[in-house]
């Protein structure tokens, strides 16, 4: 069974880059016809879809985000990467890595914290 | 403000049916047939429980079904048990390689 576990500080200043890694275990990135995707959720609100990396290293990323992401993978590691420049405190949220198809992710990550503060 | 429609609270009694609204524009939900549902626990990350408008995935149960009609879909619950307490957010392929979400409905079951 695939798991996916996010990892990165917790603690990013306004205007610096928030990155955070997602470790891949029972599967892996580089094959396979799947998508690996990062969405995430400001506290007490809903999810919001941030982007994916397909097994070929192809991306696709939310139009409203797009000019401040970058989703990469690492496939030595078993990993893929999120990072999102010019941070303020609306990038505040818990931030997921997930697996699926393009339209739909059926395993997650338990997500981490990632607070944007001075 | 999200991209999707949802009430943000929905209540039966055990063993009741709830069904609850995702409502879209002719832009996604109307027009592509890639509607999926999740269910978050407090403090956990979601599941997929639905996904192209009515495919349940293997594990969920079929108390769990989704439905879709015109710009709306719909995800219904029968048979409430307390274990469905939970949030549900509902999210649809918009075109142009977006994906959006609902805003989320939080279910009680009384």
């Amino acid at each position: 069974q695939v798991q996916l576990q996010e990892s990165g500080p917790g603690l990013v200043k306004p205007s610096e880059t928030l990155s955070l890694t997602c470790t891949v275990s029972g599967g892996s990135v580089s094959s396979g016809s799947y998508y690996w995707s990062w969405i995430r959720q400001p506290p007490g609100k809903g999810l919001e879809w941030i982007g994916y990396i397909y097994h070929t290293g192809s991306t696709n990323y939310n139009p409203s985000l797009k000019s401040r992401v970058t989703i990469s993978g690492d496939t030595s590691k078993n990993q893929f990467s999120l990072k999102l420049t010019s941070v303020t405190a609306a990038d505040t949220a818990v931030y997921y890595c997930a697996r699926g198809d393009w339209n739909h992710c059926d395993y997650w990550g338990q997500g981490t914290l990632v607070t944007v503060s001075s | 403000q999200s991209a999707l429609t949802q009430p943000p609270s929905a209540s039966g009694s055990p063993g009741q049916s709830v069904t609850i609204s995702c409502t879209g524009t002719s832009s996604d939900v109307g027009i592509y047939n890639f509607v999926s549902w999740y269910q978050q626990h407090p403090g956990k990350a979601p599941k997929l429980i639905i996904y192209e408008v009515s495919k349940r995935p293997s594990g969920v149960p079929d108390r769990f079904s989704g439905s879709k009609s015109g710009n709306a879909a719909s995800l219904t619950v029968s048979g409430l048990q307390a274990e469905d307490e939970a949030d549900y957010y509902c999210s649809s392929y918009a075109g142009s390689n977006n994906l959006v979400f609902g805003g989320g409905t939080k279910l009680t079951v009384l």
